[in-house]
C-alpha cells in the first residue's frame, strides 16, 4: 500500500536555527514527490516537485532533497514567517491511484523570534 | 493566489441535508481533484476528473458525488450529511492528469 510518513509531527525552532523535516514514503513506482506549505485554514501552497533520487530543489531558505526512500526539507536560518505546516505527498506511477496525491499528515513548524 | 477558486468559503448546515461545493480550475488546467481534510485524517483524496470524465476514485462515500462540466468547472455534491462530514474540502487542478496540483482556498463545511 502506498503511504507517506512525516516526522517530526511538530517542530519548534528559534529564529535562525536551521533544521530538517523528514518524509518517508512507500509507493509502487514513484512518479513524483511534492512538498507543500499550508497555513491554518488555507489551501496547500505548492513548493517543490522532485522526480528522481539525488535531485535537489531550492527556494529562498528551503531546500528539498530526495533519496529512494525519503525526502528531506531543509530550512536554513528560518524566520517567524516560515511557521506553517509542511506537507509531503507522493504520486504513484502504477496502480489505481495514479494521478492523485497521497499525503503525509504534515510537520507543524513554529519559528519563534 | 493559485488561480483555483472555490465557493462558498464557509457552509453551515444540518444533519441529513444536501450541499453543493463549486470549483473553478486554473485557466488551461484540464484535471480537477477533490480532497477532504479533517483534523485526524489529514488530506484524503476523494475523486479526480479529467476533461469531463471521471479518472480516479479514492475514499469517496456513496453519499458523495461529483462532476466536471464542459467549461471544466467542477461540483462536489454531499448528501444525507452527518456530523462526521464536517471538514475542509479542497479542490485542486493540474494541466494534465499528473504532476503538481494547485489547490484552491477550500470550503469549510460544518454539519450541526
Amino acid at each position: 500500500e502506498d503511504q507517506v510518513t512525516q516526522s517530526p509531527e511538530a517542530l519548534r525552532l528559534q529564529e535562525g536555527e536551521s533544521s530538517s523535516l523528514n518524509c518517508s514514503y512507500t509507493v509502487s513506482g514513484l512518479r513524483g514527490l511534492f512538498w507543500y506549505r499550508q497555513d491554518p485554514g488555507k489551501g496547500p501552497e505548492f513548493l517543490f516537485t522532485l522526480y528522481s533520487a539525488g535531485e535537489e530543489k531550492e527556494k529562498e531558505r528551503l531546500k528539498a532533497t530526495l533519496t529512494k526512500k525519503e525526502s528531506f526539507l531543509h530550512i536554513t536560518a528560518p524566520k517567524p514567517e516560515d511557521s506553517a505546516t509542511y506537507l509531503c505527498a507522493v504520486q504513484a506511477r502504477y496502480g489505481g491511484s495514479q494521478g492523485n496525491l497521497i499525503f503525509g499528515k504534515g510537520t507543524k513548524l513554529s519559528v519563534k523570534p | 493566489d493559485s488561480g483555483v477558486t472555490q465557493t462558498p468559503k464557509h457552509l453551515i448546515t444540518a444533519t441529513g441535508q444536501r450541499v453543493t461545493l463549486r470549483c473553478s480550475p486554473r485557466s488551461g488546467d484540464l484535471s480537477v481533484y477533490w480532497y477532504q481534510q479533517s483534523l485526524d485524517q489529514g488530506l484524503q483524496f476523494l475523486i479526480q476528473y479529467y476533461n469531463g470524465e471521471e479518472r480516479a476514485k479514492g475514499n469517496i462515500l456513496e453519499r458523495f458525488s461529483a462532476q466536471q462540466f464542459p467549461d471544466l468547472h467542477s461540483e462536489l455534491n454531499l448528501s444525507s450529511l452527518e456530523l462526521g462530514d464536517s471538514a475542509l474540502y479542497f479542490c485542486a487542478s493540474s494541466v494534465t492528469g499528473q504532476g503538481e496540483q494547485f489547490f484552491g482556498p477550500g470550503t469549510r463545511l460544518t454539519v450541526l
